[in-house]
């Protein structure tokens, strides 16, 4: 059973124009959320997080906005620049619940053509 | 500025052989973990250690032993390895809990023949 859902396996976007990653979660005991960003052959690097008492983080370019009600996250990248190419995971975790380990998502790769 | 280093990169191993992946930080961080990586699954826990001392397992633990054998390395071992055990295998550490984020390894790509 997926607690963690990325159902868009791949996004393509061009250059300059927003992207929209999307993440939905299914454990109600999630309070933490984060992004990570994958290239090939490296290891996963943290990006942005957000906390469940929170609707929105903001870190330059990019932005993740939190719907409690929905279960549902979303990374904005505005604007996308071809370096943001790779594969984005969704991770979740509940510090206070005792889920104290990330649980991921399968992953969106995005493209973004010059 | 190390981080997380793995190591072998690479791995081919045949059916029913033994190998050990080794991890180590220098963050000083108390927590460890192990992941696999496959097309399609995303990243997928296999054991973890909170602190020195302690380990546990994850959602995928079949087939797997770790030891932590101080607080800078966590190694994980493949007792008698098996084709399902093909994989990309990525090391991490942080700060409890990883709400800090956790800090991984580059990966090390497994082959069972």
């Amino acid at each position: 059973d997926q607690q963690v859902k990325q159902n868009s396996p791949s996004l393509s976007v061009q250059e300059g124009r927003i992207s929209i990653l999307n993440c939905d979660y299914t454990n109600s005991m999630f309070d933490y959320f984060l992004w990570y960003k994958k290239y090939p052959a490296e290891g996963p690097t943290f990006l942005i997080s957000i906390s469940s008492i929170k609707d929105k983080n903001e870190d330059g370019r990019f932005t993740v906005f939190l719907n409690k009600s929905a279960k549902h996250l979303s990374l904005h990248i505005v604007p996308s620049q071809p370096g943001d190419s790779a594969v984005y995971f969704c991770a979740a975790i509940g510090r206070r619940s005792g889920y104290s380990t990330l649980t991921f998502g399968k992953g969106t790769m995005l493209l973004v053509s010059p | 500025n190390a981080g997380v280093t793995q190591t072998p990169k690479f791995q081919v191993l045949k059916t029913g052989q033994s190998m050990t992946l080794q991890c180590a930080q220098d963050m000083n961080h108390n927590s460890m973990y192990w992941y696999r990586q496959d097309p399609g699954m995303g990243l997928r826990l296999i054991y973890y250690s909170a602190s020195e001392g302690t380990t546990d397992k994850g959602e995928v633990p079949n087939g797997y032993n770790v030891s932590r054998l101080n607080k800078r390395e966590f190694s994980l071992r493949l007792e008698s390895a098996a084709p399902s055990q093909t994989s990309v295998y990525f090391c991490a550490s942080s700060v409890p809990g990883q709400g800090a984020g956790a800090f991984f390894g580059q990966g090390t790509r497994l082959t069972v023949v």
